[in-house]
């Protein structure tokens, strides 16, 4: 069964780089889905940040006005996301999801990561 | 951006009631792509509703959802106790991708 598990540093100071992986076991990165970043920050709701195919095709939020950046490397079978200049409105709860499929029809997603919290903090 | 807004905030019910979730979207999504999510304390999201009606893999007939255009509903027939959590819609009509703020279920 496919799972998704992140990984980050956890504390990240502002005005640095955010750097999370997510690692996909129980399958191959290589198939038909978009691989997604979600955050959720404390006691709000969800923003999308960034999808990308595992051919490299991306699409972006503009609201974090192109600080993030989206990979994938199919020889790790993991997918990544950098955030730069990082400020305090970026402390939430980072998600890696996988949507139901490539057609903008199933641009939703059945599939999560258990999330991991990023403080940005001096 | 489509602002999805939720309400209520908060919806008061006992076991065994029915609910009435509203999702309104800032304009119309042309092909129903519109999702809900169920989230527990604690936990990621779960797909509930996907296509405005359809239910995800796994998901009880007590959960339905319709509408169009811009008013989108969830509907759970009779609550059980673990239903008794928050709700997400997302709609994935227009990017950015976007969800509402959220309902509370609670006791």
């Amino acid at each position: 069964q496919l799972q998704l598990q992140e990984s980050g540093p956890g504390l990240v100071k502002p005005s640095e780089t955010l750097s999370l992986t997510c690692s996909v076991s129980g399958g191959s990165i290589t198939s038909n889905y978009y691989w997604v970043w979600l955050r959720q920050p404390p006691g709000k709701g969800l923003e999308w940040i960034a999808s990308i195919g595992y051919s490299g095709n991306d699409y972006y939020n503009p609201s974090l006005k192109s600080r993030a950046t989206i990979s994938i490397d199919t020889s790790k079978n993991q997918f990544s996301l950098r955030v730069n200049f990082i400020s305090a409105a970026d402390t939430a709860l980072y998600y890696c999801v996988r949507s139901r499929g490539i057609p903008q029809e199933d641009w939703n997603f059945d599939l999560w990561g258990r999330g991991t919290l990023v403080t940005v903090s001096s | 951006e489509i602002v999805l807004t939720q309400s209520p905030g908060t919806l008061s019910l006992s076991p065994g009631e029915g609910a009435s979730l509203s999702c309104r979207a800032s304009q119309s999504l042309s092909s129903r792509y519109l999702a809900w999510y169920q989230q527990k304390p604690g936990q990621a999201p779960r797909l509930l509703i996907y296509g405005a009606s359809n239910r995800a893999t796994g998901i009880p007939d007590r959960f339905s959802g319709s509408g169009s255009g811009t008013d989108f509903t969830l509907t759970i027939s009779r609550l059980e106790p673990e239903d008794f959590v928050l709700y997400f819609c997302q709609q994935y009509d227009t990017k950015p991708l976007t969800f509402g703020g959220g309902t509370k279920v609670e006791i």
